[in-house]
């Protein structure tokens, strides 16, 4: 039972342009949301996040979006550069759960010079 | 500020044997949390530590355990080693409430042959 999804798993963009990453949940518990970059064989790294009292968060060229009555999420990368190139994870967090974040698939981006 | 540091980065074993990991939070960190990365099975929470205590579990057999030290250092060992196993094993630390967020260590790649 996945409780959070990426459906796209990958994404192309040209540099410069808009580059969207979605995300579905299914747990209402889940209060924190946190988007992650990651390169093959190294560790994720934190991009930024969002808690559920809000519905935008900005961060430079990373905007993440909530929509928790569709409980959807999305990060935007505006513009969009090949050092984005990557794996970007959506994940989870919440309630009691301590210490665990539930991850989403991956959606591998590719940005083109 | 140091980062979550893994040792080793590689590790090559055999069916049956054990492994000991071992994962450095950031300084000032006291929850420690243990993630497998597989191709098939994704990002899966392992188990996360706080204050030398286990607060929280993911659903893999016994022969996965841990423990953390009063230092907040924290070390993994999986007992009688299958192929399955093989994985990249990531750690992560933050301050502990379910809304701080973690950050990774580079991980550490096992091989069971």
């Amino acid at each position: 039972d996945q409780q959070v999804k990426q459906n796209s798993p990958s994404l192309s963009v040209q540099e410069g342009r808009i580059s969207i990453l979605n995300c579905d949940y299914t747990n209402s518990m889940f209060d924190y949301f946190l988007w992650y970059k990651k390169y093959p064989a190294e560790g994720p790294t934190f991009l930024i996040s969002i808690s559920s009292i809000k519905d935008k968060n900005e961060d430079g060229r990373f905007t993440v979006f909530l929509n928790k009555s569709a409980k959807h999420l999305s990060l935007h990368i505006v513009p969009s550069q090949p050092g984005d190139s990557a794996v970007y994870f959506c994940a989870t967090a919440g309630g009691t759960s301590y210490g665990k974040l539930t991850f989403g698939q991956g959606t591998i981006l590719t940005v083109h010079p | 500020k140091a980062g979550v540091t893994q040792t080793p980065r590689y590790l090559i074993k055999t069916r049956g044997q054990q492994v000991t990991l071992s994962c450095s939070p950031i300084s000032g960190h006291r929850s420690v949390s243990w993630y497998q990365q597989t191709p098939g099975q994704g990002l899966q929470f392992l188990f996360e530590y706080f204050s030398e205590t286990q607060r929280n579990k993911g659903n893999f057999p016994g022969r996965f355990s841990g423990r953390q030290f009063s230092n907040s250092r924290s070390e993994m060992n999986v007992s009688t080693l299958e192929l399955g196993d093989s994985a990249l094993y990531l750690c992560a630390s933050s301050a502990g409430l379910t809304t701080d967020t973690q950050y990774f260590g580079p991980g550490t790649r096992l091989t069971v042959l």
